[in-house]
């Protein structure tokens, strides 16, 4: 089982939409869980991290089951310039971090 | 806002040639990493760095990879002897928080081309 697993997409949405991406994590020893967004050829950039109660961000929302060992996120009113790969990643408690293989968004006009 | 930076955007070598890849952090970070994504592949941690030191590393992260703070600011990657599948864009991130919510900030990345 992969570590960290996201649905690769693409999710074609238009503008305005709502789009929710989910990711399972398979070490239930982490402890903390981050969503970053990855454009083309560039840097990850962290978007949020993801606490236990769930946070919001604008229009971003994510949550965590631990239980489940599922995270989500939830973005509302989508943008063109949300396009972009969405990387789910994890933090077992030691310095590295996971990540996802990203799930890819495209915000059509 | 403060920020990552990494030199060179893009590397060109020869197999078998050593290549430093240089990245100064965000000044007040105290632990340092690098990973890298092969193209089309995800992101993979290669190393974390704090107080001088190596305090992990991944199997990736064999004997041809060293890391160094050579001074208050710059903190660098050297891949000894370069192979093909060392082609990928390098990554340095910082962090400032202990675990766990140990949210780094990557850098522009390095794209290192082996021929």
């Amino acid at each position: 089982r992969k570590e960290v697993e996201q649905d690769p997409g693409p999710f074609n949405v238009p503008e305005g939409a709502t789009v929710a991406f989910n990711c399972t994590y398979s070490n239930s020893a982490s402890q903390s869980f981050f969503w970053y967004r990855q454009d083309c050829r560039k840097e990850p950039k962290l978007l949020m991290s993801v606490y236990s109660s769930g946070n919001e961000d604008g229009r971003f929302t994510a949550q965590l089951n631990r239980a489940s060992q599922y995270i989500s996120l939830l973005i509302r009113d989508s943008k063109l310039s949300d396009s972009a790969t969405y990387l789910c990643v994890v933090n077992t408690g030691r310095r590295a971090l996971t990540f996802g293989s990203g799930t890819r968004l495209q915000v059509q006009p | 806002e403060p920020e990552v930076t990494q030199t060179p955007s893009h590397q060109v070598t020869q197999m078998g040639q050593e290549v430093i890849l240089r990245c100064v952090p965000i000044s007040n970070h105290l632990y340092f990493y690098w990973y890298r994504q092969i193209l089309g592949q995800k992101v993979e941690f290669l190393v974390s760095f704090y107080n001088n030191e190596i305090s992990e590393k991944s199997e990736i992260f064999d004997d041809q990879f060293s890391v160094e703070r050579p001074d208050g600011s710059n903190f660098t990657l050297k891949i000894r002897s370069t192979k093909l599948e060392d082609s990928a864009m390098y990554f340095c991130a910082s962090s400032e928080a202990r675990a766990p919510y140990n949210e780094q900030f990557f850098g522009p990345g390095t794209r290192l081309t082996v021929l």
